[in-house]
Order: C-alpha cells, then sequence, then structure tokens
C-alpha cells in the first residue's frame, strides 16, 4: 500500500501570506496526486487534481506542483475562506490513500 | 449538476452490520466508480471501496472482506454494507463519485457524509 505524509500537520498563518504545504508519497506515484479543502462539518471539496490541474471553480491563488514522490500545494495570497484542513490523496493504485491532513489556522 | 446523499442509520449496534446508501441526482450512474469514504471524529480519511457502473468492485484491504458495495441503477444508487462493526468503525462516512480518465482520477462531488456510531 502506498503511504502518503503530508507537512506540516499544522501551520499558522495571516491573512496575505504565502503558504506552501508538501505531501510524500512511499513509492512514486507520477502525477496522481489530488488535493482536497475540508471545513469543519463538511465534506472535503476537490482543489487541485493531477497534480497541478486547478479545478473548475477554484480560485487561481491555489496551485499544485510535482511529481514523482514529492508534492506542493501553494496558496499564493491566503484569504479569510482559506483557513481549512488540506488533505492530499494518491490515486496511482488501489487503495487509494490520503495524507493525514494539514490544519491552516489563522 | 450532479448531487449524492448518503442516508442511513446514524446508531448501529456492536457486532451488527452498518447499511447506508448513496442517492445520485443530476445525472446518469453511466461510466463512473461510485465510492465511499470515511472519517472517524477527529481523524483523517480512509477510502473503503467502490462500485463501477458494470458492478466490478474493488475495497481497502484494512476492512478485512467486511464491506459489500452495491448498485442500483435503476433507482440511482449505490449502498455499502460493513459487517461485524466495531467502535472503530464509528465515522462520518462519505459517498462520492470518482472521476477516472486517463491520468486523472479523483473525487468529485462528494456527498454531505452521515455520521455513524457504533455503540450498545
Amino acid at each position: 500500500d502506498i503511504q502518503m505524509t503530508q507537512s506540516p500537520s499544522s501551520l499558522s498563518a495571516s491573512v496575505g501570506d504565502r503558504v506552501t504545504i508538501a505531501c510524500r508519497a512511499s513509492q512514486t506515484i507520477n502525477n496522481y496526486l489530488n488535493w482536497y479543502q475540508q471545513k469543519p462539518g463538511k465534506a472535503p471539496n476537490l482543489v487541485i487534481y493531477a497534480a497541478s490541474s486547478l479545478q473548475t471553480g477554484v480560485p487561481s491563488r491555489f496551485s499544485g506542483s510535482g511529481s514523482g514522490t514529492d508534492f506542493t500545494l501553494t496558496i499564493s495570497s491566503l484569504q479569510p475562506e482559506d483557513f481549512a484542513t488540506y488533505y492530499c490523496q494518491q490515486s496511482f493504485s488501489t487503495p487509494y490513500s490520503f495524507g493525514q491532513g494539514t490544519k491552516l489556522e489563522i | 449538476q450532479v448531487q449524492l446523499q448518503e442516508s442511513g442509520p446514524g446508531l448501529v449496534k456492536p457486532s451488527e452490520t452498518l447499511s447506508l446508501t448513496c442517492t445520485v441526482s443530476g445525472d446518469s450512474m453511466h461510466g463512473y466508480y461510485w465510492s465511499w469514504i470515511r472519517q472517524p471524529p477527529g481523524k483523517g480519511l480512509e477510502w473503503v471501496g467502490y462500485i463501477f457502473y458494470n458492478g466490478r468492485t474493488n475495497y481497502n484491504p484494512s476492512l478485512k472482506s467486511r464491506a459489500t458495495i452495491t448498485l442500483d441503477t435503476s433507482k440511482n444508487q449505490f449502498s455499502l454494507r460493513l459487517s461485524s462493526v466495531s467502535a472503530a468503525d464509528t465515522a462520518v462516512y462519505f459517498c462520492a463519485r470518482e472521476e477516472n480518465l486517463i491520468s486523472e482520477v479523483y473525487f468529485d462531488p462528494w456527498g454531505p457524509g452521515t455520521l455513524v456510531s457504533v455503540s450498545s
């Protein structure tokens, strides 16, 4: 099974900051890497798919990069609505797996 | 616009079977994979398994063959049964559509989720 490890587990930031969240896979997953945003009491919402493709309707301040085993999610200028928990997920092979999450806090 | 909605009992006794249904509206189920994903309170996400529109299934081995996913395309629904539950199965259960294209495989959209507690 493929293990996904995110860092950091939590991150304190301010509105307007540029933040980066890292995700590492235990083996190569090419670009089969997705990022989800989850707010308390809600379902996860797709932000980035295939490592770097922006989901329709997601603001362009979100971007993703990486391939192989190392990936990053970057938010260029934090807005109040971006404070949430972010999960990476590999879709290279089943069982699909998620990172443990990164909680982005003010 | 496709929407998903989970339904089922919110409380299940230990050793019994958890049963949930996901109703899909706004689109056909044809051509897609349909997944269940769960999240214990305060914890991360775990993929439970999927069913393809032709009935083919795939499960997370961590569930030790306790999970069964079925499909009823006439009702635009798919269901999860999880047998021999314990407190460790207490979680919010989400259903989701899996978009599965060449080099692009992701979950979107998701249902809002339903909390299932296992307790006597």
